[in-house]
């Protein structure tokens, strides 16, 4: 079945350093490839998206690029502020089966940014 | 436009005992999917719902079970309730379009402990 593996961490970093967090993911079919990220007592926000291969997602100074080639979808930024600080979901949606089938989610990362 | 309300916010149950949760979706979305949050396991899509019916399911016992209204309302049973039943249960509403990729819009979810 399709599964996504990532940092699960905690990752920690000072305020303005660069961020990756990794993640790859195995599927049988042509996934669509998500970030979510889920702030302290929140449910889950769509943080960036991309639906095919090559295809860059960005939003909020975040970015990932889905490659195929590696089965891979990292997130980056460039410079990470305090308010970053939450735990980040990648996810995959397969619906080369049809229908809208469930997100499947990576265990998340906890990302802790310090002044 | 209001986004995805969940009811209860916070639960307290004994084993044994059965639980009703309640998921409003935003409007005019179609499509209501259910996933159960938990330290060990992380995000597990239970099932999701379209036009009041049961589209898609995850892997999950017959003791989890769920049903839509006519206006797109969810509810997710869980009966005889065992103490791994604990986890944050979130619901996450989409359009469900015919055809391409479907953005699920997630609610702050419900805390549920089994004590």
């Amino acid at each position: 079945g399709d599964s996504v593996t990532q940092m699960e961490g905690p990752v920690t970093l000072s305020e303005e350093a660069f961020l990756t967090i990794n993640c790859t993911y195995t599927a049988t079919g042509y996934p669509s490839l998500f970030w979510y990220v889920q702030y302290p007592g929140e449910g889950l926000q769509l943080l960036l998206k991309a639906t095919k291969a090559d295809d860059k997602g960005s939003n909020k100074g975040f970015e990932a690029t889905y490659r195929k080639e590696t089965t891979s979808f990292h997130l980056e930024k460039g410079s990470v502020q305090v308010s970053d600080s939450a735990v980040y979901f990648c996810a995959l949606s397969d619906r080369s089966g049809g229908g809208a089938d469930g997100l499947t989610f990576g265990k998340g990362t906890h990302l802790i940014i310090q002044p | 436009k209001a986004g995805v309300t969940q009811t209860p916010r916070y639960l307290i149950k004994t084993r044994g005992q059965q639980v009703t949760l309640s998921c409003s979706p935003i409007s005019g979305h179609r499509s209501v999917s259910w996933y159960q949050q938990t330290p060990g396991q992380g995000l597990q899509f239970l099932f999701e719902y379209f036009s009041e019916t049961q589209r898609n399911k995850g892997n999950f016992p017959g003791r989890f079970s769920g049903r839509q209204f006519s206006n797109s309302r969810s509810e997710m049973n869980v009966s005889t309730l065992e103490l791994g039943d604990s986890a944050l249960y979130l619901c996450a509403s989409s359009l469900a379009r015919d055809v391409g990729w479907d953005e699920q819009y997630f609610g702050p979810g419900t805390r549920l402990t089994v004590t």
